[in-house]
């Protein structure tokens, strides 16, 4: 079975420090992995894919994330966080062959000015 | 470009009701998926509609139906309500391909539907 797992619940950082919201999945055959976040009462927003190629992504607000097969593996980074960035974050999977985004549990970020 | 949208933005019901929620995808997406998140989770997916008709479905019993119309719009329906379907409901949209494309889904900003 698909599954993607979020360790930490809740991620602190401060202003203006790197940021790495954890990620790892388990899924047969080469997945597609995607970050989204969550505002407060708002829906998801995408931040970034990983389909193929260079297993560095950039994504949008400064976001990028790693892609490590071998570790199944797609950590979400920042160089310098922001207080803005403070959200609940999530990462999933789309199986190949499968419609479906299957969700982590979500991390919390909370950057302190 | 008009992002995706959903109606009502939130609803109150009582056990043994039925709800419509409704969802306009995106200018140009093909593709509606619905989810449900439950408070403190990561969403769930319920199923897909591509070209009008049911295209994956998730681990949801049969009361929750959905349609999507021509012009790609979609809604969700659930019957006899129960406690735990208090949630949030969100749709996506997106455009597949023939062979189901990298498609990255789009989210409306959810109905959050509360069941008394």
């Amino acid at each position: 079975a698909q599954s993607v797992a979020q360790p930490e619940d809740q991620v602190n950082v401060a202003e203006g420090n790197p940021l790495t919201v954890k990620c790892t999945y388990s899924v047969s055959g080469n997945p597609y992995l995607f970050w989204y976040v969550q505002y407060p009462n708002r829906g998801l927003q995408f931040l970034l894919k990983y389909i193929t190629g260079d297993n560095l992504v950039k994504g949008s607000y400064g976001f990028e994330a790693e892609f490590n097969k071998s570790q199944t593996s797609f950590h979400l980074k920042k160089p310098s966080a922001l207080v803005s960035d403070s959200a609940l974050y999530f990462c999933a999977v789309r199986p190949l062959g499968f419609q479906k985004l299957v969700f982590g549990t979500g991390t919390r970020l909370l950057v302190s000015p | 470009e008009t992002g995706v949208t959903q109606s009502p933005t939130h609803l109150i019901k009582t056990r043994g009701q039925q709800v419509t929620l409704r969802c306009s995808s995106q200018s140009g997406h093909n593709t509606v998926s619905w989810y449900q998140q439950a408070l403190g989770q990561g969403p769930q997916f319920i199923f897909q509609y591509y070209r009008e008709e049911e295209n994956g479905r998730g681990n949801f019993p049969p009361r929750f139906s959905g349609l999507q119309f021509p012009n790609y719009s979609s809604e969700l329906n659930v019957n006899a309500l129960e406690l735990d379907d208090s949630a949030l409901y969100l749709c996506a949209s997106s455009l597949a391909g023939l062979a189901g494309g990298t498609d990255t889904q789009y989210f409306g900003p959810g109905t959050r539907l509360t069941v008394l």
